[in-house]
């Protein structure tokens, strides 16, 4: 069971430059979100999707696209790199039952803006 | 403007040295309070959901409490591998949009 898988790993990335991170889960959840983590300020929502064709802004969506075409997938666009984007990406998908709601991370993707 | 402030900031304990973490909150609309453990170079890992203040759980040496303005996450007895960063956020009932603390980093010597 992969769970959320994240990639790449690692990017380095000249400012300007556009690409596109990847994530993907085998769960069938239907909540997908994706979050940066910065030194000493936790995790900030950048944006979420509660299904397949729904995405919506989260605390910090300047600078990010993102689109969610299949249930698996939640792919996250940088349109224009800068270094205020150094940061490290992570998605998550979630699901709620009678037990309660519990969210899936993956394993992060450490980006860095020269 | 909602928040989510954990302390300490970072926690130093002998091992079997039991102790609590902080973490209060003011999110309108709050539906969960969630805890989670992330090791170095890892994403968090899923640990607790709390919805309603009294409400308990427990997992391992781990107990999770929550009144009306906070939560504590009570570490047992802890040995060496629950050293971690714990993280606390709060949000919707879908657990998708959530605010979060910035973590309490854990030590535990042996």
């Amino acid at each position: 069971n992969a769970g959320v898988t994240q990639t790449p790993k690692f990017q380095v990335l000249k400012t300007g430059q556009s690409m596109t991170l990847q994530c993907a889960q085998d769960m069938n959840h239907e909540y997908m979100s994706w979050y940066r983590q910065d030194p000493g300020m936790g995790l900030r929502l950048i944006h979420y999707s509660v299904g397949a064709g729904i995405t919506d802004q989260g605390e910090v969506p300047n600078g990010y696209n993102v689109s969610r075409s299949t249930t698996e997938d939640f792919p996250l666009r940088l349109l224009s790199a800068a270094p205020s984007q150094t940061s490290v990406y992570f998605c998550a998908s979630s699901k709620t039952t009678g037990e309660g709601t519990e969210a899936f991370f993956g394993q992060g993707t450490r980006l860095t803006v020269v | 403007e909602d928040q989510v402030t954990q302390s300490p900031e970072a926690l130093r304990l002998q091992e079997g040295e039991s102790s609590s973490l902080n973490c209060s909150y003011t999110v309108s609309g709050l539906r969960g309070l969630f805890w989670y453990r992330q090791d170095p170079g890892k994403g968090p890992e899923f640990l607790f959901t709390l919805y309603s203040a009294g409400e308990e759980k427990e997992k391992e040496r781990l107990k999770a409490t929550l009144t009306k303005k906070e939560s504590f996450l009570h570490i047992t007895a802890p040995k060496p591998e629950d050293s971690a960063t714990y993280l606390c956020a709060g949000g919707d009932t879908g657990g998708f949009k959530t605010i979060f603390g910035a973590g309490t980093r854990l030590f535990v010597k042996a």
